[in-house]
């Protein structure tokens, strides 16, 4: 299986910083990579798909890149909604896996 | 308006076969592409991929867990489901149902609310 990892696994940002987080696949997985964001007792919620693309009605301060094996997914400028977990996922081929997920909290 | 939703127990045995239903609206799973998979996520950890079925019927599974696990689908009711065999303690978790759509990307699109199963004697 394909082994992902993400980085940091925990940050602490303000209000409009810049956030970007990594992915990293333990083998080419073209641009199969989507980004989730996950509060607190709530489901999932897809904000980039195919890496880069932007799933409707994702506030267009989140963007992704990457292929191949690095990913990253950045936050223009963070705001309050925006602390949460966040999760790396490859559909490249299965089983999928996600990665260990990146901590953002308030600094 | 596309919904998914998980149902089923909220406590089970040790040793006994897990049952839960996705229940979803807004899509079908006979149109070309579609599928509907199961992700779990144990207290405070990260979530875990289990399965997945697709429209024709082509069903994937986690290795981990293949032994255990069972996926079906309804079309005519809109439902999935997913049949865990011997649950253990470990097997604690909220557990979601997703809808994917191969005709725009494998990621999953759409998200039940999760339900949380408890395996505990």
């Amino acid at each position: 299986a394909i082994q992902m990892t993400q980085s940091p696994s925990s940050l602490s940002a303000s209000v409009g910083d810049r956030v970007t987080i990594t992915c990293r696949a333990s083998q080419g997985i073209r641009n199969d990579l989507g980004w989730y964001q996950q509060k607190p007792g709530k489901a999932p919620k897809l904000l980039i798909y195919a890496a880069s693309s932007l799933q409707s009605g994702v506030p267009s301060r989140f963007s992704g890149s990457g292929s191949g094996t690095d990913f990253t997914l950045t936050i223009s400028s963070l705001q309050p909604e925006d602390f949460a977990t966040y999760y790396c996922l490859q559909d490249y081929n299965y089983p999928f896996t996600f990665g260990p997920g990146t901590k953002v909290d308030i600094k | 308006q596309i919904t998914l939703k998980e149902s089923g127990p909220t406590l089970v045995k040790p040793t006994q076969t897990l049952t839960l239903t996705c229940t979803f609206s807004g899509f079908s799973l006979s149109t070309s592409g579609v599928g509907v998979g199961w992700i779990r996520q144990p207290p405070g950890k990260a979530l875990e991929w289990l399965a997945l079925i697709y429209w024709d019927d082509d069903k994937r599974y986690s290795p981990s867990l293949k032994s255990r696990l069972t996926i079906t689908k309804d079309t005519s009711k809109n439902q999935v489901v997913l049949t865990m065999t011997n649950m253990d303690p470990v097997d604690t978790a909220t557990y979601y149902c997703a809808l994917t759509n191969l005709n725009s990307s494998s990621d999953f699109f759409y998200w039940g609310q999760g339900t949380l199963v408890t395996v505990s004697s």
